[in-house]
């Protein structure tokens, strides 16, 4: 089954110990995207890439990084985590480099830092 | 950049109504505008979508409008039913390069009434 897999659901953490949410698609897809989603702000990009060891700023990237170092896997790593990262994270792919032609999105992980 | 504005936030009908929900975009270089649906507790899953080069497309009960002169766009759900209670989004791109990344809307949450 085409999919995008994000682990973990759902997680619980302290304020500054360092987490990695994995995020991997088996589409073959060269484009790969982080969202987060709050309430009232909808859905706002952190991180993309369009194709291995290529990777750029979203709209929100402060506290976060990732890494592309194949294709398939897109981790989102929080170095210091603040409560204020308590959110509702999603990754997302697209085939061709691009976003427009339509993303497949994981699950969700719901991250709650305290 | 672009910023996509998206109107009502809440929308609530009676099972068999028609349900609107309306989007406008800053940039008149957007291209593509796929709409979204997110179901509780997952991830958001694209249900149509739209280039400029049309002004409508039609899927069963959902159709989207484009009008490129005024930058607005518009999803149609005609005989609602209570599975179409969801979160949905809508979204702009501009093809190719960095600037084909998504741009969300806020959300409309649609209750259905059986």
């Amino acid at each position: 089954e085409a999919q995008v897999t994000q682990n973990p659901r759902y997680l619980i953490t302290v304020t500054g110990k360092k987490l990695t949410v994995t995020c991997s698609q088996n589409m073959n897809h060269e484009y790969m995207s982080w969202y987060r989603q709050d309430p009232g702000l909808g859905l706002r990009q952190i991180y993309y890439s369009m194709n291995v060891e290529v990777t750029d700023k979203g709209d929100v990237p402060e506290g976060y990084k990732v890494s592309r170092k194949e294709k398939r896997n897109f981790p989102l790593i929080l170095e210091s985590p603040s409560p204020n990262q308590t959110s509702l994270y999603f990754c997302a792919s697209s085939p061709r480099g691009r976003a427009n032609y339509g993303y497949t999105f994981g699950s969700g992980t719901r991250l709650t830092v305290v | 950049g672009e910023n996509v504005e998206q109107h009502p936030s809440t929308l609530s009908v009676q099972e068999g109504d028609s349900a609107v929900i309306k989007c406008t975009y800053s940039d008149s270089a957007s291209n593509y505008f796929p709409w979204y649906k997110q179901e509780l507790g997952k991830g958001p899953q694209l249900i149509i979508d739209i280039r400029s080069n049309v002004g409508e497309k039609k899927d069963q009960r959902i159709a989207v409008t484009l009008n490129k002169t005024a930058k607005h766009f518009s999803l149609h759900i005609t005989e609602t039913q209570p599975e179409d209670s969801a979160v949905y989004f809508c979204a702009a791109s501009i093809d190719g390069g960095s600037q084909g990344n998504l741009i969300f809307g806020k959300g409309t949450k649609l209750s259905v009434k059986p």
